[in-house]
């Protein structure tokens, strides 16, 4: 198993500008998470999935977008490129079954420069 | 104030021990977590507590919990140059539903010869 994949790795973007960060994993997970992470911080949920075709707002959910078509796929979307979005952001995954959650399983990051 | 504090660096001595400290809030926590993560990678998780356990040992690390205090340790024995990271605690809010855990800011943890 790969585990959690990112891409891209790093990105710069002007002010203004749009992307899509990509997360994949292969482990069957059910529930997905994006967080980013500025320095010196612990890290802000965005955006959380609990199943294909269900998404919900985390704790900093403003100027991001999410779709969760398959299992496998939670892309974060940034329409209006902002420097605040210049952050380290890391998506993750686990395993629920029934009451029982598995802990997260975390991608190696994706570093965005916003300028 | 933060929900989950912990104090940013420790300085250890290798072959010391080393200790992290992290309080939380929320009394309705029911699992407590400790992450590590080295520089330019994810988060890896290193161990976990329900809150209903006082004490989890697992190698060289034990982790204690005072619920009463709420207050979370994790304790890392012979302390090695390549357990230099940041920890970050984490704890789980609400019950029965969704994991959305809320981090600390993170322990620089630098272990000097």
């Amino acid at each position: 198993n790969a585990g959690v994949t990112q891409t891209p790795k790093f990105r710069i973007l002007k002010i203004g500008q749009s992307m899509t960060l990509q997360c994949t994993q292969d482990m069957n997970h059910n529930y997905m998470y994006w967080y980013r992470q500025d320095p010196g911080m612990g890290l802000k949920l965005i955006y959380y999935s609990v199943g294909a075709g269900i998404t919900d707002k985390g704790e900093v959910p403003n100027g991001y977008n999410v779709s969760r078509s398959t299992t496998e796929d939670f892309p974060l979307r940034l329409e209006l490129a902002a420097p605040s979005q210049t952050s380290v952001y890391f998506c993750a995954s686990s395993l629920k079954r029934g009451r029982i959650e598995d802990t997260q399983y975390f991608g190696p990051g994706t570093r965005l420069t916003v300028l | 104030g933060e929900d989950v504090e912990q104090s940013l660096f420790l300085s250890v001595r290798e072959g010391d021990s080393s200790v992290i400290n992290c309080t939380y809030t929320d009394s309705s926590s029911t699992y407590l977590y400790w992450y590590k993560q080295e520089p330019g990678a994810g988060l890896q998780l290193l161990t976990y507590i329900f809150s209903n356990m006082d004490m989890k040992q697992d190698q060289r690390l034990t982790v204690l919990l005072n619920k009463k205090d709420k207050h979370l340790s994790l304790r890392i024995a012979d302390t090695q140059t390549g357990d230099s990271a940041i920890y970050f605690c984490a704890e789980k809010r609400g019950s029965g539903g969704s994991y959305i855990p809320t981090f600390g800011r993170g322990t620089s943890l630098i272990v000097h010869p």
